[in-house]
């Protein structure tokens, strides 16, 4: 299975708006509500930020939003605060009951 | 609370089998809808998905690797066995266990903090 499509990177100022896009096929983003974000610092484990596309876990902020359109799947983060820096990773559950992550983009506040 | 440890080996060598622990509590694989899941990443890499194992044994691998691995439990000890065959250098990576709840579905919620294994002679 190949992997979800992401940015490399992206950046951003704070309090300014950024996207990521995560791209996969009709096997998985694009048949799927089942699509979830995880922010990481390099060195930590993964920390879930988005599942079903747009639902946030408590205690994740409402900066973060998530919303998909065909085979694309975007995590909108506003308001950005330097906290945010770190990497991002999207994932899908794909149409063989297995998964599949996105490449992964590292945000960088400016 | 919920949460997941890793444990195993922190090197092997190529073409040696890898045997990881991934011992969790908080909940029970036995209860409908939970499932736990095998993630690794390389070295300053993305996250690969790896195995999951469901509350009914049903057990999904990556086909990707080429049917190296091989997921199991031991519900007596609330733990995950995952063994991967024929390592190479290109698996050293950080493995992490993580949680899956029908819940939220398609997502890992709760991850261990994952364990690094080296491959090398």
């Amino acid at each position: 299975q190949s992997a979800l499509t992401q940015p490399p990177s992206v950046s951003g100022s704070p309090g300014q708006s950024v996207t990521i896009s995560c791209t996969g096929t009709r096997s998985d983003v694009g048949t799927y509500e089942r699509v979830s974000w995880y922010h990481q610092v390099p060195g930590t484990a993964p920390k879930l930020i988005i599942y079903e596309v747009t639902n946030r876990p408590s205690g994740v902020p409402d900066r973060f939003s998530g919303s998909k359109s065909g085979n694309t799947a975007s995590l909108t983060i506003s308001g950005l605060q330097a906290e945010d820096e770190a990497d991002y990773y999207c994932s899908s559950y794909t149409s063989s009951i297995t998964w599949v992550f996105g490449g992964g983009t590292r945000l960088t506040v400016l | 609370q919920i949460t997941l440890k890793e444990s195993g080996p922190t090197l092997v060598k190529p073409t040696q089998t890898l045997t990881l622990t991934c011992t969790f509590s908080g909940f029970s694989l036995t209860t409908t809808g939970m499932g736990v899941g095998w993630i690794r990443q390389p070295p300053g890499k993305a996250l690969e998905w790896l195995s999951l194992v469901f509350w009914d044994d049903d057990k999904r691998y990556n086909p990707s690797l080429n049917n190296r691995l091989t997921i199991t439990t031991d519900t007596s000890k609330n733990q995950v066995v995952l063994t991967l065959t024929n390592m190479a250098p290109e698996d050293t990576a950080t493995y992490f266990c993580a949680h899956r709840t029908s819940w939220l579905p398609g997502a890992f919620d709760v991850w261990g903090p994952g364990t690094m294994v080296t491959v090398s002679s």
